[in-house]
């Protein structure tokens, strides 16, 4: 089946380092991800969606020079915390998208949990 | 704006004992809907989707879930769990052809005690 590695899985920080997340595709090629923000006991919320080779289309409220995303291949996309902060510690998870028409389901990476210290 | 309402937040069961999960979703046009499972310490994993056609949808594991839309309501169940269906559980949605962007419930965590 489809598998997204998420690397790192855990991440403690100082704040005001900067955070690189990976999530990387392994067996199929997607030209979507996404990328998701959980707060404890809460749903996951879109943060953006990234598209291989074009800019990333950010959801409302979600600050795009604080959450680079960089789409560089079909089977990589990574997230970058800018300058991260406590309020910045949540889990964060990635999920990809198969190419192909029509509808193919988001496969979803295992998440990264980020503490900023 | 598309949201999604999971009613129960905590579900315990015994094994053996029947299970239904709540899901309404808020959206004026035609939807897409999905629920997801979660292990302990595992992705989430699709369990079942509904697009169109028969509104009573049968997923993985035993699952089935019914799509009643003048509920706004797409309620998961199971006749007979297990303690294997131990995990959390996520309704979600998105617009009809919009296969991007998806709107996540609460979750609901789910515990079968043998």
């Amino acid at each position: 089946g489809a598998v997204v590695s998420q690397h790192p899985s855990w991440v403690i920080c100082k704040s005001g380092t900067s955070v690189k997340i990976e999530c990387r595709s392994l067996d199929f090629q997607a030209t979507t991800m996404f990328w998701y923000r959980q707060f404890p006991k809460q749903s996951l919320m879109l943060m953006a969606t990234s598209n291989e080779g074009s800019k990333a289309t950010y959801e409302q409220g979600v600050e795009k020079d604080k959450f680079l995303i960089n789409h560089a291949s079909l089977t990589l996309s990574t997230l970058t915390v800018t300058s991260a902060h406590p309020e910045d510690s949540s889990f964060y998870i990635c999920s990809a998208r198969d190419l192909g028409q029509g509808y193919q389901p988001q496969h979803f990476g295992d998440g990264t949990r980020l503490s900023i210290l | 704006a598309q949201s999604v309402s999971q009613h129960n937040h905590h579900v315990i069961l015994s094994e053996a004992a029947s299970l239904e999960l709540g899901c309404n979703y808020s959206y004026g046009g035609t939807v897409n809907l999905f629920w997801y499972v979660q292990y302990p310490g595992q992705h989430l994993q699709l369990l079942l989707k509904y697009f169109s056609g028969d509104p009573l949808v049968k997923g993985i594991k035993g699952f089935e879930a019914e799509f009643i839309k003048s509920k706004f309501s797409f309620n998961l169940r199971k006749p007979s769990v297990q303690w294997s269906d131990t995990a959390e559980y996520f309704c979600a949605v998105n617009a009809a052809g919009g296969y991007n962007k998806l709107i996540f419930g609460a979750g609901t965590r789910l515990a079968v005690h043998p």
